[in-house]
């Protein structure tokens, strides 16, 4: 079975300085790796996924089989970046589609 | 947004009552989740579906049921509400598995179960 976790609940930083959200995960197989975010009074969204090596809204994250983890980074954080955070992966094979969330990180980017 | 509708949005019910959640969607896409939202656990699956009357558990299904007979409904049924089903409910959508990762979520269903 497959495993996510978001060791950090809260995380607060100022405008301007750098951001990570750390997400560690558990799984034999070889996993697809996302990043979905939930802003204030909209829907949970898609981020990124490790497959795309894409740097959307000047967030990155790099999938780590060694440490295996996908932490999600901004050199320079900005106070619309203020939203839920969720770490997910999917498992290979015949998942359906599948994704197992980690517990969430409460981002609070401050003026 | 993705055209996904939930209903209700807001849910007040007393334990042991049947309550059913309705995620209709318009995009025409095959795969349908219920996840609920606490804190503390994320994002749980409840069940999902593979397409029209096929469905399975997901990792948190004990009380809840499903029923999907037809692309654009997929229905989550707690037969008898108790107290731990607090919750916030979201349906996903998926229109394929080798778009990865890929769900659309619905606007959250918040039910309490007094």
């Amino acid at each position: 079975a497959q495993r996510v976790t978001q060791p950090e609940k809260l995380l607060s930083v100022f405008k301007g300085a750098p951001v990570e959200l750390k997400c560690n995960y558990s799984y034999s197989g070889s996993p697809e790796l996302f990043w979905y975010v939930q802003y204030s009074r909209q829907r949970l969204q898609l981020l990124l996924r490790h497959i795309s090596r894409e740097s959307i809204k000047g967030f990155t994250a790099d999938l780590n089989k060694g440490e295996t983890s996908f932490h999600l980074k901004k050199p320079f954080a900005q106070e619309e970046d203020s939203a839920m955070y969720y770490c997910a992966l999917k498992a290979g094979g015949t998942s359906y589609g599948k994704l197992t969330f980690g517990q969430g990180t409460i981002l609070t980017v401050h003026p | 947004d993705a055209g996904i509708t939930q209903s209700p949005r807001h849910k007040v019910t007393e334990t042991g009552t049947p309550v059913t959640l309705r995620c209709h969607q318009t995009e025409n896409h095959r795969y349908m989740y219920w996840y609920r939202q606490d804190p503390g656990h994320g994002l749980r699956l409840i069940h999902y579906s593979y397409g029209v009357k096929d469905t399975d558990k997901g990792e948190v299904s004990d009380g809840y049921s499903v029923s999907r007979s037809k692309t654009e409904d997929f229905l989550l049924t707690l037969e008898s509400a108790t107290s731990s089903q607090t919750s916030v409910y979201f349906c996903a959508i998926s229109e394929s598995i080798s778009r990865t990762g890929e769900l659309f979520f619905g606007e959250g269903s918040r039910l309490t179960v007094l």
